[in-house]
């Protein structure tokens, strides 16, 4: 298996500009997250999904920021009108019951967004 | 509310020493403390992972020790090497960790020096 596979691995965009980040997960995961890392906050959940729903959305900051999984393989982090404090990395995960060795959360190499 | 405090915030070890890292939870209900290892520019990956029932685990030079009484963990680096040199997080959970909120600490950055 290719691993949780993020897209685009770098984006530079202007302030107001819309975002789409992309997110794969391992076949056969049915819990996605998406996570936020900053210097400043470290890691943070914003919203995760089981079996393509949302179950939580308390972490994403705000309206501007929304997430779609339309099936299994597939969802999207979108941020409209972005803003230079969401400069970060966002990184995706995928688990599922009795994933490796401790139902671990298998992550993506991170999506490195710059909003200037 | 900070629900998992990790220190310190860096840590320089020379080689072959021994790596400590901390953290302390406030949730009771926390059931799954899983540590992950950031290597630059990669996303975390789980290292190694411990549950309330039992005060240590070991996979190598990796132990975790737990206190359930002090609400607290640990993670020892045995016979620390170079290519230990990552950002290690620890994190808590309930229901097992897959699902879930996953409450991460703030990180530590460990330098092994040679």
């Amino acid at each position: 298996d290719a691993g949780v596979i993020q897209s685009p691995r770098h984006e530079v965009t202007e302030m107001g500009q819309e975002v789409t980040l992309r997110c794969k997960p391992i076949s056969g995961h049915d819990y996605l997250f998406w996570y936020r890392q900053t210097m400043m906050r470290g890691l943070e959940l914003l919203i995760y999904f089981n079996n393509n729903v949302p179950i939580d959305d308390s972490g994403m900051p705000e309206d501007r920021f929304s997430a779609k999984m339309p099936n299994a393989s597939f969802s999207t982090l979108k941020i409209q009108p972005s803003e230079p404090r969401d400069s970060a990395v966002y990184f995706c995960a995928s688990s599922t019951w009795g994933s490796g060795a401790y139902n671990e959360q298998f992550f993506g190499p991170g999506t490195r967004l710059t909003v200037l | 509310q900070q629900q998992v405090k990790q220190s310190p915030q860096s840590l320089i070890v020379q080689k072959g020493g021994i790596s400590i890292i901390n953290c302390a939870y406030e949730n009771t209900a926390f059931d799954y403390f899983p540590w992950y290892q950031q290597f630059p520019g990669k996303g975390p990956a789980l290292l190694i992972a411990i549950r309330p029932d039992v005060s240590e685990k070991k996979e190598g030079r990796f132990t975790i020790s737990f206190n359930k009484s002090a609400k607290q963990f640990s993670l020892h680096i045995m016979d620390s090497q170079p290519g230990d040199s990552a950002t290690y997080f620890c994190a808590a959970s309930k229901h097992g960790g897959s699902q879930g909120n996953l409450i991460f600490g703030k990180g530590t950055k460990l330098s092994v020096k040679p």
